[in-house]
């Protein structure tokens, strides 16, 4: 069985761009969540998605947003960047989606921002 | 908000010597706890986790204890070898994982 991926892998932008972010989570899994990851903070969640539906939010302001297809494919997007922006983006599926299942990381997209 | 506390932040120790990493949640009501490890270029891969349920688990070389009544959670790596030089994570979750902030744990030959 694949794993989770993420496209792209490296990116560079320059500040007030933005950026799209996909992730394609296990086959079966419907749970997608989104983790920003960066040296001195460790893994901060953003949000996470639930058969199309954001079920958890972090607390990001608003230019970070995402979606779930119906495929359980995630996109996030990142709109006006900032050079704090930089960072590994990382996304994990679970099969369900509830409190105790286990979740599955993607390789991350790595994010500079100039 | 909720928060992990881990430490320490970074840990050498000589292989075959044993490794530990503590973690302290601040949500009482948090009843799962993962622990992750993250090689260079890769995303976390789950090593081992425990329900609030229980109050310890071993896979081998590895083993997590938790105290519910003091929020603290330990991993134990004992036996230690180059391949476990990574970084280590430690989560709580109730509603969404809080992660800590991370371990680099250092294997020296």
């Amino acid at each position: 069985k694949a794993g989770v991926t993420q496209t792209p892998r490296y990116l560079i932008k320059t500040r007030g761009q933005q950026v799209t972010l996909s992730c394609s989570p296990i086959s079966g899994h419907r749970s997608v969540s989104w983790y920003q990851q960066t040296p001195g903070q460790g893994l901060q969640f953003l949000f996470e998605y639930f058969s199309e539906t954001q079920r958890n939010k972090g607390n990001f302001p608003g230019r970070f947003s995402g979606r779930q297809f119906s495929n359980s494919r995630s996109e996030m997007n990142v709109s006006t960047l900032e050079l704090g922006d930089s960072a590994l983006y990382l996304c994990a599926s679970s099969l369900a989606g509830d409190r105790i299942n286990e979740q599955f990381f993607g390789p991350g997209t790595r994010l500079t921002v100039l | 908000g909720e928060n992990v506390e881990q430490h320490p932040s970074t840990l050498s120790v000589q292989e075959g010597d044993s490794a530990v990493i503590k973690c302290t949640y601040s949500d009482s009501a948090s009843n799962y706890f993962p622990w992750y490890k993250q090689e260079l270029g890769k995303g976390p891969q789950l090593i081992i986790d425990i329900r609030s349920n229980v109050g310890e688990k071993k896979d081998q070389r590895i083993a997590v204890t938790l105290n519910k009544t003091a929020k603290h959670f330990s991993l134990h790596i004992t036996e230690t070898q180059p391949e476990d030089s990574a970084v280590y994570f430690c989560a709580a979750r109730n509603y969404q994982l809080i992660w800590g902030a991370g371990t680099k744990l250092i294997i020296k030959p």
